[in-house]
């Protein structure tokens, strides 16, 4: 069965630098997410993507974010300048449908010291 | 208007025995209802999805009823075993927009 591929698993940054978690969505969709769940919260929807732009935003998802289609099969998410409120396990997913048929990542777990 | 309410936030219950959580949204436009499935260290894997024109929707012992007036959806496992002790979610999303997650349900099956 296809997967969203998502890495590091985890990774751990100094507050204030820069990181970049990377995703390789399923090969034929054309819908690409980023949602995070701090610890013992819900699920919360960043950023969705389609055909090299940002199609949808949350509030959370401020300058300090950027993401990306670098290459046509990687999908980056970065966050500029990191602070503790960033630590969250960060989900990717795709979909072939707006919307629709969700695949997620097994997520990357950032810790922000 | 967005929230999506989900109850209990832990659930016990005894293999073989009805696993039933609930959720309740606010934005009647809402027009697609899934129910995730999350082990430990995995992504949230789609188990089961209805849209507002119908009241029930049953796949294998997974069975999500939807009552449209009282704006509320429920999961129901049926026949629980201990393979399903996993966190669900709720979600809802309004034409292929962003998905609105309720705040998840711990289930233990104990065997």
């Amino acid at each position: 069965e296809p997967e969203v591929t998502q890495t590091p698993s985890h990774q751990v940054t100094q507050m204030g630098q820069e990181v970049i978690l990377r995703c390789v969505p399923i090969s034929n969709h054309l819908y690409f997410y980023w949602y995070r769940q701090i610890l013992g919260q819900k699920v919360e929807f960043l950023v969705s993507f389609y055909n090299n732009e940002i199609s949808e935003k949350s509030e959370i998802f401020d300058d300090q974010f950027s993401v990306e289609r670098p290459d046509g099969s990687n999908f980056t998410l970065k966050i500029r300048s990191t602070k503790l409120e960033d630590s969250a396990m960060y989900f990717c997913a795709s979909s072939p449908d707006r919307g629709y048929g969700y695949t997620f990542g097994s997520g990357t777990r950032l810790t922000v010291v | 208007q967005q929230q999506v309410k989900q109850s209990p936030q832990s659930l016990i219950v005894q293999k073989g025995g009805i696993s039933i959580i609930n959720c309740a949204y606010e934005n009647t436009a809402f027009d697609y209802f899934p129910w995730y499935q999350q082990f430990p260290g995995k992504g949230p894997a789609l188990l089961i999805a209805i849209r507002p024109d119908v009241s029930e929707k049953k796949e294998g012992r997974f069975t999500i009823s939807f009552n449209k007036s009282a704006k509320q959806f429920s999961l129901h496992i049926m026949d629980s075993q201990p393979g399903d002790s996993a966190t669900y979610f709720c979600a809802a999303s309004l034409a292929g927009n962003m998905l609105t997650f309720g705040g998840g349900t711990r289930l233990m099956v104990k065997p």
